[in-house]
Protein backbone atom coordinates (compact mmCIF):
# COMPACT_ATOMS: atom_id res chain seq x y z
CA UNK A 1 0.00 0.00 0.00
CA UNK A 2 0.92 3.49 -0.10
CA UNK A 3 3.57 5.11 2.48
CA UNK A 4 2.92 8.56 4.30
CA UNK A 5 5.91 9.33 6.01
CA UNK A 6 6.28 11.95 9.39
CA UNK A 7 9.17 13.79 10.81
CA UNK A 8 9.77 14.06 13.52
CA UNK A 9 8.40 11.10 15.10
CA UNK A 10 8.69 13.00 18.29
CA UNK A 11 9.48 16.20 19.33
CA UNK A 12 9.79 17.84 23.00
CA UNK A 13 10.06 21.76 23.10
CA UNK A 14 10.04 24.44 25.50
CA UNK A 15 7.25 26.43 25.64
CA UNK A 16 6.62 29.97 23.70
CA UNK A 17 8.78 28.17 20.75
CA UNK A 18 7.32 26.73 17.29
CA UNK A 19 7.23 23.19 15.80
CA UNK A 20 7.13 22.03 12.66
CA UNK A 21 5.96 18.85 11.56
CA UNK A 22 6.26 17.30 7.97
CA UNK A 23 4.27 15.01 5.91
CA UNK A 24 5.31 13.23 3.34
CA UNK A 25 3.31 11.11 0.91
CA UNK A 26 6.11 8.92 -0.70
CA UNK A 27 5.23 6.93 -3.33
CA UNK A 28 1.92 8.72 -4.64
CA UNK A 29 0.82 12.16 -5.39
CA UNK A 30 -1.61 13.75 -2.66
CA UNK A 31 -4.09 16.18 -3.48
CA UNK A 32 -5.50 16.22 -0.44
CA UNK A 33 -3.89 15.97 2.98
CA UNK A 34 -5.83 16.34 6.44
CA UNK A 35 -4.34 16.67 9.97
CA UNK A 36 -5.54 15.25 13.08
CA UNK A 37 -4.58 15.07 16.58
CA UNK A 38 -5.24 12.21 18.96
CA UNK A 39 -5.50 13.30 22.54
CA UNK A 40 -4.67 10.06 25.30
CA UNK A 41 -7.50 7.23 25.23
CA UNK A 42 -9.04 9.54 22.78
CA UNK A 43 -10.36 9.57 19.23
CA UNK A 44 -8.87 11.25 16.07
CA UNK A 45 -9.85 14.81 15.77
CA UNK A 46 -9.86 16.50 12.61
CA UNK A 47 -7.81 19.86 12.59
CA UNK A 48 -8.09 20.86 8.79
CA UNK A 49 -7.48 19.97 5.30
CA UNK A 50 -5.60 20.84 2.96
CA UNK A 51 -5.25 21.02 -1.00
CA UNK A 52 -2.09 21.67 -2.77
CA UNK A 53 -1.49 24.91 -3.74
CA UNK A 54 -4.54 26.72 -1.41
CA UNK A 55 -5.35 27.85 1.84
CA UNK A 56 -6.59 24.97 4.26
CA UNK A 57 -9.85 24.57 5.28
CA UNK A 58 -9.78 24.97 9.38
CA UNK A 59 -12.74 23.12 11.67
CA UNK A 60 -14.44 24.79 13.77
CA UNK A 61 -12.86 25.81 16.96
CA UNK A 62 -8.70 25.13 15.51
CA UNK A 63 -7.32 28.59 15.37
CA UNK A 64 -5.39 28.78 11.82
CA UNK A 65 -3.29 31.40 13.09
CA UNK A 66 -1.51 28.40 15.37
CA UNK A 67 -1.60 25.70 13.52
CA UNK A 68 -0.11 27.00 10.57
CA UNK A 69 -0.76 24.65 7.75
CA UNK A 70 1.17 24.63 4.47
CA UNK A 71 0.41 22.10 1.43
CA UNK A 72 2.64 23.31 -0.98
CA UNK A 73 3.18 20.22 -3.02
CA UNK A 74 1.59 17.27 -4.28
CA UNK A 75 3.76 15.20 -1.46
CA UNK A 76 4.44 17.64 1.72
CA UNK A 77 2.42 19.33 3.92
CA UNK A 78 3.84 20.56 6.82
CA UNK A 79 1.69 21.93 10.26
CA UNK A 80 3.39 24.13 11.85
CA UNK A 81 2.26 24.77 15.56
CA UNK A 82 3.54 28.37 16.79
CA UNK A 83 3.95 29.68 20.15
CA UNK A 84 3.30 26.12 21.48
CA UNK A 85 1.84 25.84 24.99
CA UNK A 86 1.75 22.42 26.95
CA UNK A 87 -1.91 22.31 26.58
CA UNK A 88 -0.39 21.97 22.52
CA UNK A 89 0.68 18.86 23.53
CA UNK A 90 -0.85 15.45 21.93
CA UNK A 91 -0.30 13.23 18.41
CA UNK A 92 -0.64 14.62 15.65
CA UNK A 93 -1.18 12.63 12.81
CA UNK A 94 -1.23 13.26 9.19
CA UNK A 95 -3.16 11.53 6.37
CA UNK A 96 -3.09 11.60 2.35
CA UNK A 97 -5.83 10.98 -0.19
CA UNK A 98 -4.25 10.64 -3.66
CA UNK A 99 -5.03 11.81 -7.07
CA UNK A 100 -6.48 8.50 -8.54
CA UNK A 101 -9.81 7.14 -8.07
CA UNK A 102 -12.10 10.29 -7.41
CA UNK A 103 -14.26 10.05 -4.22
CA UNK A 104 -13.48 6.49 -3.98
CA UNK A 105 -9.30 7.40 -3.32
CA UNK A 106 -8.38 5.65 -0.53
CA UNK A 107 -6.91 7.93 2.73
CA UNK A 108 -3.50 6.91 3.93
CA UNK A 109 -2.11 7.68 7.46
CA UNK A 110 1.22 8.35 9.11
CA UNK A 111 3.01 7.07 12.06
CA UNK A 112 1.89 10.21 13.76
CA UNK A 113 4.17 12.63 15.95
CA UNK A 114 4.31 12.93 19.70
CA UNK A 115 4.80 16.65 20.61
CA UNK A 116 5.27 17.10 24.39
CA UNK A 117 5.45 20.96 25.25
CA UNK A 118 7.20 21.13 28.65
CA UNK B 1 -26.17 15.24 11.76
CA UNK B 2 -23.69 12.37 10.27
CA UNK B 3 -21.66 10.80 12.86
CA UNK B 4 -20.01 7.07 13.37
CA UNK B 5 -20.66 5.43 17.10
CA UNK B 6 -18.35 2.80 18.64
CA UNK B 7 -20.90 1.92 21.91
CA UNK B 8 -18.10 0.08 23.38
CA UNK B 9 -14.97 1.73 25.23
CA UNK B 10 -13.35 -1.95 26.07
CA UNK B 11 -14.08 -4.92 24.46
CA UNK B 12 -12.52 -7.81 26.57
CA UNK B 13 -12.41 -11.87 24.92
CA UNK B 14 -10.60 -14.83 25.75
CA UNK B 15 -7.83 -16.13 22.93
CA UNK B 16 -9.34 -18.45 20.28
CA UNK B 17 -12.98 -16.78 21.27
CA UNK B 18 -14.89 -14.77 18.45
CA UNK B 19 -14.56 -11.52 18.66
CA UNK B 20 -16.76 -8.31 17.74
CA UNK B 21 -16.34 -4.67 17.68
CA UNK B 22 -19.47 -2.68 17.10
CA UNK B 23 -20.00 0.26 15.25
CA UNK B 24 -23.11 2.24 14.16
CA UNK B 25 -23.14 5.44 11.66
CA UNK B 26 -26.11 8.00 11.36
CA UNK B 27 -26.05 9.20 7.49
CA UNK B 28 -28.50 10.39 4.66
CA UNK B 29 -27.39 8.37 1.96
CA UNK B 30 -24.76 5.66 1.15
CA UNK B 31 -21.40 5.97 3.20
CA UNK B 32 -18.10 4.64 2.93
CA UNK B 33 -16.76 2.81 5.66
CA UNK B 34 -13.32 2.07 7.46
CA UNK B 35 -12.17 0.07 10.41
CA UNK B 36 -8.50 1.13 11.35
CA UNK B 37 -6.33 -0.54 14.15
CA UNK B 38 -3.70 1.41 16.54
CA UNK B 39 -1.19 -0.03 18.49
CA UNK B 40 0.37 2.39 20.84
CA UNK B 41 2.06 5.59 19.90
CA UNK B 42 1.74 4.18 16.26
CA UNK B 43 -0.39 5.68 13.28
CA UNK B 44 -2.85 4.02 12.40
CA UNK B 45 -3.22 0.85 10.40
CA UNK B 46 -6.30 -0.25 7.53
CA UNK B 47 -7.95 -2.95 7.94
CA UNK B 48 -10.90 -2.97 5.79
CA UNK B 49 -13.30 -1.30 4.15
CA UNK B 50 -16.91 -1.04 2.42
CA UNK B 51 -17.62 1.08 -0.62
CA UNK B 52 -20.04 -1.56 -2.25
CA UNK B 53 -21.00 -4.94 -3.30
CA UNK B 54 -21.31 -7.97 -1.22
CA UNK B 55 -21.86 -6.91 2.87
CA UNK B 56 -19.32 -9.11 4.14
CA UNK B 57 -15.97 -7.66 3.47
CA UNK B 58 -12.75 -9.50 4.51
CA UNK B 59 -9.54 -7.58 5.33
CA UNK B 60 -6.20 -7.70 6.93
CA UNK B 61 -5.28 -9.88 9.70
CA UNK B 62 -8.03 -12.66 9.42
CA UNK B 63 -10.63 -9.34 9.81
CA UNK B 64 -14.17 -8.69 8.26
CA UNK B 65 -17.01 -6.74 8.51
CA UNK B 66 -20.84 -7.09 7.94
CA UNK B 67 -22.75 -4.16 6.22
CA UNK B 68 -25.97 -3.89 7.24
CA UNK B 69 -28.22 -0.86 6.07
CA UNK B 70 -30.89 -1.60 7.64
CA UNK B 71 -29.49 -1.77 11.51
CA UNK B 72 -27.08 0.95 9.94
CA UNK B 73 -23.97 -1.16 11.52
CA UNK B 74 -20.63 -2.14 10.37
CA UNK B 75 -19.22 -4.90 12.89
CA UNK B 76 -15.78 -5.86 13.03
CA UNK B 77 -15.60 -9.63 13.57
CA UNK B 78 -12.56 -12.02 13.60
CA UNK B 79 -13.29 -15.62 14.46
CA UNK B 80 -10.81 -16.76 16.88
CA UNK B 81 -8.90 -14.09 18.75
CA UNK B 82 -5.61 -13.49 19.15
CA UNK B 83 -3.15 -11.97 22.08
CA UNK B 84 -1.64 -9.69 19.47
CA UNK B 85 -5.34 -8.24 18.31
CA UNK B 86 -4.99 -6.57 21.71
CA UNK B 87 -4.86 -2.87 20.65
CA UNK B 88 -6.91 -0.02 19.79
CA UNK B 89 -9.69 -0.32 17.22
CA UNK B 90 -11.35 2.93 15.29
CA UNK B 91 -14.20 2.81 13.22
CA UNK B 92 -14.52 5.65 10.59
CA UNK B 93 -17.30 6.84 8.03
CA UNK B 94 -16.83 8.94 5.05
CA UNK B 95 -19.20 10.77 3.80
CA UNK B 96 -19.35 11.20 -0.11
CA UNK B 97 -19.54 12.64 -2.21
CA UNK B 98 -17.53 15.48 -2.65
CA UNK B 99 -13.43 14.63 -3.35
CA UNK B 100 -12.31 16.00 -0.03
CA UNK B 101 -14.76 14.62 2.36
CA UNK B 102 -12.26 13.31 5.17
CA UNK B 103 -12.68 10.10 7.23
CA UNK B 104 -14.70 10.74 10.18
CA UNK B 105 -13.71 8.14 13.43
CA UNK B 106 -15.66 7.14 16.69
CA UNK B 107 -14.37 7.32 19.66
CA UNK B 108 -12.10 4.13 19.68
CA UNK B 109 -12.30 0.47 21.49
CA UNK B 110 -9.73 -0.58 23.22
CA UNK B 111 -9.64 -4.70 22.67
CA UNK B 112 -7.91 -6.73 24.95
CA UNK B 113 -7.41 -10.44 24.12
CA UNK B 114 -6.58 -12.50 27.14
CA UNK B 115 -4.66 -15.65 27.00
Amino acid sequence: GAVVSQHPSRVICKSGTSVKIECRSLDFQATTMFWYRQFPKQSLMLMATSNEGSKATYEQGVEKDKFLINHASLTLSTLTVTSAHPEDSSFYICSARGTSGGPRAAQYFGPGTRLLVL
Amino acid sequence: AQSVAQPEDQVNVAEGNPLTVKCTYSVSGNPYLFWYVQYPNRGLQFLLKYITGDNLVKGSYGFEAEFNKSQTSFHLKKPSALVSDSALYFCAVRFLISGNTPLVFGKGTRLSVIA
